[in-house]
């Protein structure tokens, strides 16, 4: 398997735009988590999804953030309008099982600047 | 409440000598304990994981961590650093709270590893 791929790799975008992040899982894997890094927070726990449905949404920053799971093969991550301070590492990982007792298996990530 | 507090940013070992990174969690459930190391610009690869299991856990590259209750700690051991062990290392810990998987990261600490 060719593991967590996440697109793109690195976005560069200006204020006010909109950003689309993507993510495919492991094939198998049921859930789905996104992930924001940065230096000031450390790792954030974003969403989660178990067979496609958010569980838990609650450390999506704001309503400008929106995560979706059309199927079991694909998630996205968007946010608009973009801001400076959304600038991170987004991270996107997927589990068999829920996080408690699985390995969680992460993406390469993806590298937000915003301007 | 689920917390986990990694006591140090930076721990910095001669290669050959021994790794100690030390992780308190708290939790008012049985918890999962994990830790995973991230190299420079790549996602976050498990070392090893807890889950009420042996209170010994043996992973990857030669880590090992014991769990105790008791003292609520995870530390991450390992008897001699090698040069690529050099990166950040996060103890996550993860239980069930509300009907609801909950995870938690520590802040991280960097391992530097001197010739």
């Amino acid at each position: 398997d060719a593991g967590v791929i996440q697109s793109p790799r690195h976005e560069v975008t200006e204020m006010g735009q909109e950003v689309t992040l993507r993510c495919k899982p492991i094939s198998g894997h049921d859930y789905l988590f996104w992930y924001r890094q940065t230096m000031m927070r450390g790792l954030e726990l974003l969403i989660y999804f178990n067979n496609n449905v958010p569980i838990d949404d609650s450390g999506m920053p704001e309503d400008r953030f929106s995560a979706k799971m059309p199927n079991a093969s694909f998630s996205t991550l968007k946010i608009q309008p973009s801001e400076p301070r959304d600038s991170a590492v987004y991270f996107c990982a997927s589990s068999f099982r829920a996080a408690g007792t699985d390995t969680q298996y992460f993406g390469p990530g993806t590298r937000l600047t915003v301007l | 409440a689920q917390s986990v507090t990694q006591l140090d940013s930076h721990v910095s070992v001669s290669e050959g000598t021994p790794v100690l990174l030390r992780c308190n969690y708290s939790s008012s459930y049985s918890p999962s304990l994990f830790w995973y190391v991230q190299h420079p610009n790549k996602g976050l690869q498990l070392l090893l994981k807890y889950t009420s299991a042996a209170t010994l856990v043996k992973g990857i590259n030669g880590f090992e961590a014991e769990f105790k209750k008791s003292e609520t700690s995870f530390h991450l051991t390992k008897p001699s650093a090698h040069m690529s062990d050099a990166a950040e290392y996060f103890c996550v810990v993860s239980d069930e709270t509300g009907g609801y998987q909950k995870v938690t990261f520590g802040t991280g600490t960097k391992l530097q590893v001197i010739p």
